[in-house]
């Protein structure tokens, strides 16, 4: 059975600040592991992905860095702002071939 | 193209009753999946349907049923509905150039259960 362990519960950054979001997964039976974006009233929106042939991959603003040997990965946002305000999920895939999420970080950026 | 869409966008039930929550999307995806959230506890698997024809259990099944009715729809079915399925309910679809585990969300469905 796959776990995925989120943290924080709840972020509060300042705006131009960085967030950090971490996960930890135990096994995985294909390496690629998302993050996805969930506004509030709305449903989730895949954010970034990465397939760890690397151990880090940009879009923007996004940061994902995937640590294997310590079965973690995370993601940064840099000069966050007040739109990025949601929640993010991490999620990593099953054996059956579906993907198993985190419990998800709410993030408030203050102006 | 609309994605992925339910309906109804809310809902109230009261204890026993029994409804249907459906699912269609447009992009010829062949899983569709369906999650509920709740507070603290992020997004938790109810069913899914790997292609048309099949369905199986996710972690968290009892009190419902599904059923992938073709390719582009599935719909989820609580026959009893009892306080504990009070939740927000979504759909989503993989396959196709997003590749098999990106999954497209649909809006979400409230539920309330009195």
């Amino acid at each position: 059975q796959q776990q995925v362990k989120q943290s924080p519960q709840s972020l509060i950054v300042q705006k131009g600040g960085i967030s950090i979001i971490n996960c930890a997964y135990e096994n995985t039976a294909f390496d690629y592991f998302p993050w996805y974006q969930q506004f509030p009233g709305k449903g989730p929106a895949l954010l970034i992905a990465i397939r760890p042939d690397v151990s880090e991959k940009k879009e923007g603003r996004f940061t994902i860095s995937f640590n294997k040997s310590a079965k973690q990965f995370s993601l940064h946002i840099m000069d966050s702002q007040p739109g990025d305000s949601a929640t993010y999920f991490c999620a990593a895939p099953t054996g059956a071939n579906n993907l198993f999420f985190g419990t998800g970080t709410r993030l408030t950026v203050i102006p | 193209n609309a994605g992925v869409t339910q309906t109804p966008k809310f809902q109230v039930l009261k204890t026993g009753q029994s409804m249907t929550l459906q699912c269609a999307q447009d992009m010829n995806h062949n899983s569709m999946y369906w999650y509920r959230q709740d507070p603290g506890m992020g997004l938790r698997l109810i069913y899914y349907s790997a292609s048309e024809g099949t369905t199986d259990k996710g972690e968290v099944p009892n009190g419902y049923n599904v059923s992938r009715l073709n390719k582009r729809e599935f719909s989820l079915r609580l026959e009893s509905a009892a306080p504990s399925q009070t939740s927000v309910y979504f759909c989503a679809s993989s396959g196709g150039a997003g590749g098999f585990f990106t999954e497209y969300f649909g809006p979400g469905t409230r539920l309330t259960v009195l």
